[in-house]
């Protein structure tokens, strides 16, 4: 397995653009994570899926965030409009019950 | 409310000394603890779980309910343990959500 995928790797863009982060999760796993990481706040849980249904999405800074999982395969994270300080690496993780999170090579976003 | 503190921010040591991060976490339930390593510009992967009671890469964890600590232990450091570890906290039994401490930055210097 290729563990969890993450596009794009990369991504710069400038403010009030739309960004869309996408994740593949481990195929089997049945709950979905999306983190964001800063030097400031550290690791942060901005919402999680249990079989494609939002569990948590306290963590969600603003209505600027929004988070779908359309099937058990496929995630996405859009941030509309960007903001510079929405500059961090993104995060997604899956697992199947019992285990631990096993986590994507992340998104690194600018925003300009 | 569960809590995760990671009090050092950065710890550098030489090779060859012992090393001991720190992690203290707060939760009123029963708690599963997690240590996750994150080496430059590189995935978060899971070092240790403290149900599993393993020993990783030379690294050990006890998990100390009365002092609800999960200190992460290596006696002799090698430069290759340069990294960020993340302590985590979970619900045991299986709750779906983590939190994660802020990090400490480990050097391990020649």
């Amino acid at each position: 397995d290729a563990g969890v995928i993450q596009s794009p790797r990369h991504e710069v863009t400038e403010m009030g653009q739309e960004v869309t982060l996408r994740c593949k999760p481990i195929s089997g796993h049945n709950s979905l994570f999306w983190y964001r990481q800063t030097m400031m706040r550290g690791l942060e849980l901005l919402i999680y899926f249990n079989n494609n249904v939002p569990i948590d999405d306290s963590g969600m800074p603003e209505d600027r965030f929004s988070a779908k999982m359309p099937n058990a395969s496929f995630s996405t994270l859009k941030i509309q409009p960007s903001e510079p300080r929405d500059s961090a690496v993104y995060f997604c993780a899956s697992r199947i019950t019992g285990t631990s999170q096993f986590f994507g090579p992340g998104t690194r976003l600018t925003v300009l | 409310a569960q809590r995760v503190t990671q009090p050092e921010k950065l710890l550098s040591v030489f090779k060859g000394a012992p090393v001991e991060l720190k992690c203290n976490y707060s939760y009123s339930g029963s708690p599963e603890l997690f240590w996750y390593v994150q080496y430059s510009r590189q995935r978060l992967q899971l070092l240790l779980r403290h149900i599993s009671r393993e020993s990783i890469k030379g690294f050990t964890a006890d998990l100390n309910k009365g002092e609800t600590s999960f200190h992460l232990k290596k006696p002799f450091a090698q430069e290759e343990d340069s990294a960020m570890y993340y302590c985590a906290l979970g619900r045991q039994g299986g709750s779906e959500k983590l939190v994660f401490g802020k990090g400490t930055k480990l050097t391990v210097n020649p």
